[in-house]
């Protein structure tokens, strides 16, 4: 079975600070990982997935991610902070032609 | 990309009553997917609604709690039956669109309900 580890459930950085949120998973087969963003009170916005290829995801807002095989994580990056990313933020694999699977959340508080 | 849009966007409902949330996609989709967000928790898959059949629900999801219609391509709804306190959550409406090799999740602003 699939399954989804966000180790942190909040996150506080100071603004203009380089950012991690942690994410691990655990699959049979080969994973496709995503990260979701949460605002409040709006649905789940796509921030960038991985595939296949290039180990390091660059998507949306200066968000990053770097796929490790090894470790079985994907962590969320990004080089400086700003308040605007106060948000839920989550990690979330499929395999194949499977259901999503999301993790359980971080709450990430930029701090101005 | 997808817009989908909810409605309501938020609730306070009476135990005992149904909610019937709806669900538009501004295209076609073949699968819709149902998803509940529990306070303080993660997105836990309810259903997949395919269009011109019954929907296909996870386990400890039934069809008399939480029946789906799917009458088009574009629409679906999902009704939350005899409340509960316990089913107060955020109610997501998702859809799946090919994009880059995989597909892509994208997903409704929520359905924001209290049961008092």
């Amino acid at each position: 079975a699939q399954s989804v580890a966000q180790p942190e459930d909040q996150v506080n950085v100071a603004e203009g600070n380089p950012l991690t949120v942690k994410c691990t998973y655990s699959v049979s087969g080969n994973p496709y990982l995503f990260w979701y963003v949460q605002y409040p009170n709006r649905g789940l916005q796509f921030l960038l997935k991985y595939i296949t290829g290039d180990n390091l995801v660059k998507g949306s807002y200066g968000f990053e991610a770097e796929f490790n095989k090894s470790q079985t994580s994907f962590h969320l990056k990004k080089p400086s902070a700003l308040v605007s990313d106060s948000a839920l933020y989550f990690c979330a694999v499929r395999v194949g032609g499977q259901n999503f699977v999301f993790g359980p959340g971080t709450r990430l508080s930029v701090l101005p | 990309s997808a817009v989908i849009s909810q409605k309501p966007s938020r609730d306070i409902c009476q135990r005992g009553t149904s909610l019937t949330i709806q669900c538009q996609v501004d295209s076609q989709v073949t699968m819709m997917f149902w998803y509940r967000q529990q306070p303080g928790q993660s997105l836990t898959l309810i259903a997949t609604a395919n269009q011109g059949s019954e929907a296909t629900y996870e386990s400890g999801f039934v069809i008399d709690k939480f029946p789906i219609s799917r009458p088009n391509l574009t629409f679906s709804t999902l009704t939350v039956s005899n409340m509960s306190p316990e089913d107060s959550s955020i109610y997501l409406c998702s859809v799946e669109l090919k994009k880059g090799g995989d597909t892509e999740a994208f997903f409704g602003q929520g359905t924001r309900l209290t049961v008092v």
